[in-house]
């Protein structure tokens, strides 16, 4: 069945750190790749996707690649804000599995220090 | 205008009692679903709905019953409220299913439910 995997966390970081939130999926499909995001006291928000192999997302200087080799989706951004603590949602969605249509993974919460 | 709202937004009771959340879009999409996230933040899909019909259905208790009155509405009705009901439920919405061109997910403000 499919699943997503993120790096455990919590993640914490200085202010201008840089930041890496590993994904992995597997999926029988050719499923689509996102990262929500989550702020404190919040409904997820989402950050990026990417619909086929190679394809970047990005978004608040936040990038990802869809890569079907590894069949990862790693989140990156080159120096991260305070205003970007909060939980990433590494999720897919995959029309050709009814059940597991969308899966999201285990979340991961990134703290940010000034 | 907020894009998917829920009520209420805190809801605590006891144990046994019948409760329902309600959920509405004005983004007129066609699909919307219902999600439950634990204190670890796990979330997991529990219903979907594709104009007003059933498409996803998890393997959730039977006390747990959507109603979608209509394509803009997906309200939850949980009966025999139990401790382990408690969570934050989300509501969320998207133009198109799984798969589809159009696909992200809206989501609501949550429900933070408390089973005393």
């Amino acid at each position: 069945g499919n699943s997503v995997t993120q790096m455990e966390g919590p993640v914490t970081l200085s202010e201008e750190a840089f930041l890496t939130i590993n994904c992995t999926y597997t999926a029988t499909g050719y499923p689509s790749l996102f990262w929500y995001v989550q702020y404190p006291g919040e409904g997820l928000q989402l950050l990026l996707k990417a619909t086929k192999a190679d394809d970047k997302g990005s978004n608040k200087g936040f990038e990802a690649t869809y890569r079907k080799e590894t069949t990862s989706f790693h989140l990156e951004k080159g120096s991260v804000q305070v205003s970007d603590s909060a939980v990433y949602f590494c999720a897919l969605s995959d029309s050709q599995n009814y059940g597991q249509n969308f899966v999201f993974g285990p979340g991961t919460r990134l703290s940010v220090l000034p | 205008d907020t894009a998917v709202s829920q009520t209420p937004k805190y809801l605590v009771t006891q144990m046994g009692n019948d409760k329902s959340i309600k959920c509405e879009q004005n983004l007129g999409h066609d699909t919307m679903y219902w999600y439950k996230q634990d204190s670890k933040k796990f979330l997991k899909i529990m219903f979907s709905y594709n104009n007003k019909e059933l498409i996803i259905n998890e393997t959730v208790p039977n006390r747990f019953s959507p109603k979608s009155p209509d394509k803009a509405h997906l309200n939850l009705h949980i009966n025999s409220l139990e401790l382990g009901d408690s969570a934050v439920y989300f509501c969320a919405s998207s133009q198109d299913a799984a798969g589809g061109p159009a696909d992200t997910q809206y989501f609501g403000p949550g429900t933070r439910l408390t089973v005393l």
